[in-house]
């Protein structure tokens, strides 16, 4: 059974700095990871996707690499801005039930002060 | 603006009520999700749908009852629910269920159910 895990859960910056969120997955058969980002309340905004054949993607000062065979994933971003502030969530699609199923990391919690 | 709309932003509703929630999607995609989602905790898969009939049922109770009526529209029926079932529903799209693995989600802003 997939499961997959993000560290840290929360994280408080000072506006400016590079920094880094880690998920982790059990299982590497995987099509893709998505990267999303939700602040509270509201829904899913979709970051970055990285197909199970790509190392990395990068949008803006976001950069997600991917290493399947280690099942790790990180999201850096680059000089961060209060703006930035919110849940970022992993989710990794498997191979093993043809694709229907997205498991969920619970979240890194990002708070970016000014 | 989200691509998937989400009909109604809120509900509340009693434990004997019948009322439905409705997600929107003009992408053409193939694929379409129900998810549930309590306070701090991630997204739960609850429906899938596929070519618009149902591909997956996580052990759902069926209280809740799903319907795609057409490609583009997807239906949570809801009745007689518990206190428990209070939380925010998230709709999703994508594609298709797989194919490549080039095929994002893209979600509502989902619906903020309150049961009392």
């Amino acid at each position: 059974k997939q499961e997959v895990t993000q560290i840290p859960a929360a994280l408080s910056v000072p506006e400016g700095e590079n920094l880094v969120l880690n998920c982790s997955f059990t299982d590497s058969a995987i099509y893709n990871l998505q990267w999303f980002r939700q602040d509270p309340g509201k829904g899913l905004t979709s970051l970055l996707l990285i197909q199970s054949s790509q190392r990395e993607q990068t949008s803006g000062r976001l950069n997600a690499s991917l290493d399947k065979s280690s099942g790790r994933s990180t999201l850096y971003i680059a000089a961060s801005q209060p703006g930035d502030s919110a849940t970022y969530l992993c989710a990794v699609r498997g191979l093993n039930t043809g694709g229907f199923k997205t498991i969920f990391g619970a979240g890194t919690r990002l708070f970016v002060k000014a | 603006d989200t691509e998937v709309t989400q009909t109604p932003k809120h509900l509340v509703m009693g434990m004997t009520n019948k009322k439905s929630l409705k997600c929107e999607q003009h992408m053409g995609h193939r694929a379409m999700y129900w998810y549930k989602q309590k306070a701090k905790k991630p997204p739960e898969l609850m429906f899938v749908y596929s070519y618009e009939k149902l591909s997956i049922n996580e052990s759902v109770p069926s209280r809740f009852s799903p319907e795609c009526p057409n490609s583009s529209l997807l239906n949570l029926h809801l009745h007689a629910l518990q206190p428990e079932d209070s939380a925010l529903y998230l709709c999703a799209s994508s594609q298709g269920p797989k194919g490549g693995g080039n095929q994002p989600q893209h979600f509502g802003d989902g619906t903020r159910l309150s049961i009392l």
